[in-house]
């Protein structure tokens, strides 16, 4: 079956520091990869997408790109705010799945910046 | 732009009580979903809807009903309450099924507990 992992935290860093929060997966298609952004009492909300291997997604300063041959999909920004801080979420979709339809999510990444 | 709305946001029941969470989308989206957030177990899946008049079982759909009631309205029932289904609860949609790339959008949550 389809699987995410990504390291769980709480990961703490001072703001401007260098983000990097690994994900890697397992799945038995061709999968789409997606990161999404979760902010305290709010529901998650999309970051960023690649749906092919070597593609990258980029928005409001992060960036991941899907690597076929390492299984992975690791979210990175150059110089984190404050206003980074929530809940980071890796997911899949198995498009030539033929089980349970929907994302398969990873535990979640709690950010925490400090100024 | 309302996007997924859903209500209650927050529902204290006691034990064997029944509620029904309502979900409502705005986007013209043929699937929806249902899913729970637990501490530590990131989202799972469990009920889903790939389109109007059908719906199929995620990965942990014991306890729950759901009713997809037309095109826009998808709704969660819990019949007899029970205090590990204490959780978030989250619905969502997207236009097409969760595989290709297609992004799924998040309502606000629903805090339930059960006493």
């Amino acid at each position: 079956g389809n699987s995410v992992t990504q390291m769980e935290g709480p990961v703490t860093l001072s703001e401007e520091a260098f983000l990097t929060i690994n994900c890697t997966y397992t799945a038995t298609g061709y999968p789409s990869l997606f990161w999404y952004v979760q902010y305290p009492g709010e529901g998650l909300q999309l970051l960023l997408k690649a749906t092919k291997a070597d593609d990258k997604g980029s928005n409001k300063g992060f960036e991941a790109t899907y690597r076929k041959e390492t299984t992975s999909f690791h979210l990175e920004k150059g110089s984190v705010q404050v206003s980074d801080s929530a809940v980071y979420f890796c997911a899949l979709s198995d498009r030539g799945g033929g089980g349970a339809d929907g994302l398969t999510f990873g535990k979640g990444t709690h950010l925490i910046i400090q100024p | 732009n309302a996007g997924v709305t859903q209500t209650p946001k927050f529902q204290v029941l006691k034990t064997g009580q029944s509620m029904t969470l309502q979900c409502a989308q705005d986007m013209n989206h043929n699937s929806m979903y249902w899913y729970r957030q637990d501490p530590g177990m990131g989202l799972r899946l469990i009920y889903y809807s790939a389109s109007e008049g059908t719906t199929d079982k995620g990965e942990v759909p014991n306890g729950y009903n759901v009713s997809r009631l037309n095109k826009r309205e998808f709704s969660l029932r819990l019949e007899s309450a029970a205090p590990s289904q204490t959780s978030v609860y989250f619905c969502a949609s997207s236009e097409a099924r969760g595989g290709g790339g297609n992004t799924i959008y998040f309502g606000e949550g629903s805090w339930l507990t059960v006493v």
